[in-house]
């Protein structure tokens, strides 16, 4: 079983369209948790980073929601866009072995205008 | 340029043959880290260097694997005897400290490794 699972594991929307993709992940204790963006063919790109103690962090029409007690957290695009087609990928970083990052298997997000 | 840059973009060889792949992180940044990133499946760690040194390795797959980075700068993975299984886009990415909780991984595009 993983220990950072995505849902859904694909989506698709119309332009302009709010979504929200989910993270559950069972690494225990962590550090931080981040949201990151992978276009297609290139390297994911850091949209958040949340430490265990944060509830919310927004990043223009990114917003990133974590509870640690249920081990959830969750990434709401706002009035989504074409350019935000991508897989979002959900990484957490273990407590004590901070360099070791665990990665989910990405939802992978489709805008059609 | 500013990011982590990567090469060759794409290697298609034979089985059996070796490959290495060359990856310049960014000036100034102390760890630089090594994932695989398989068809469909999430990044999977191979292993990270601090300065020069590679303090966990536990993520090489088999000895086939190893790398390298020198000047604390340049790294390189080498594939010794490439098998089919191996076929995966390869990601490196760097920091500035490792460890560090609001520091992100800046990541480069990948070599795509097909293995004939």
């Amino acid at each position: 079983k993983n220990q950072v699972e995505q849902s859904p594991q694909s989506l698709i929307i119309l332009e302009g369209k709010n979504c929200t993709l989910q993270c559950n992940y069972t690494v225990s204790p962590f550090s931080n948790l981040r949201w990151y963006k992978q276009d297609t063919g290139r390297g994911p790109v850091s949209l958040t980073i949340m430490t265990f103690s944060e509830n919310t962090k927004s990043n223009g029409r990114y917003t990133a929601t974590l509870d640690a007690d249920t081990k959830q957290s969750s990434l709401h695009i706002t009035a989504s866009q074409l350019s935000d087609s991508a897989s979002y990928i959900c990484v957490v970083t273990p407590f004590y072995n901070t360099d070791k990052l665990i990665f989910g298997t990405g939802t992978r997000l489709q805008v059609f205008p | 340029g500013a990011g982590v840059s990567q090469s060759p973009s794409n290697k298609v060889t034979e089985k059996g043959k070796d490959v290495e792949l060359r990856c310049d992180p960014i000036s100034g940044h102390t760890a630089l880290y090594w994932y695989r990133q398989r068809l469909g499946q999430g990044l999977e760690f191979l292993i990270y260097f601090q300065g020069n040194s590679a303090p966990d390795k536990s993520g090489l797959p088999s000895d086939r694997f190893s790398a390298e980075r020198t000047g604390e700068s340049v790294s390189t993975l080498t594939i010794q005897r490439t098998q089919q299984e191996d076929s995966a886009v390869y990601l490196c990415a760097s920091s500035l400290y490792p460890g560090q909780f609001d520091q992100p991984q800046h990541f480069g595009d990948g070599t795509r490794l097909s293995i004939l």
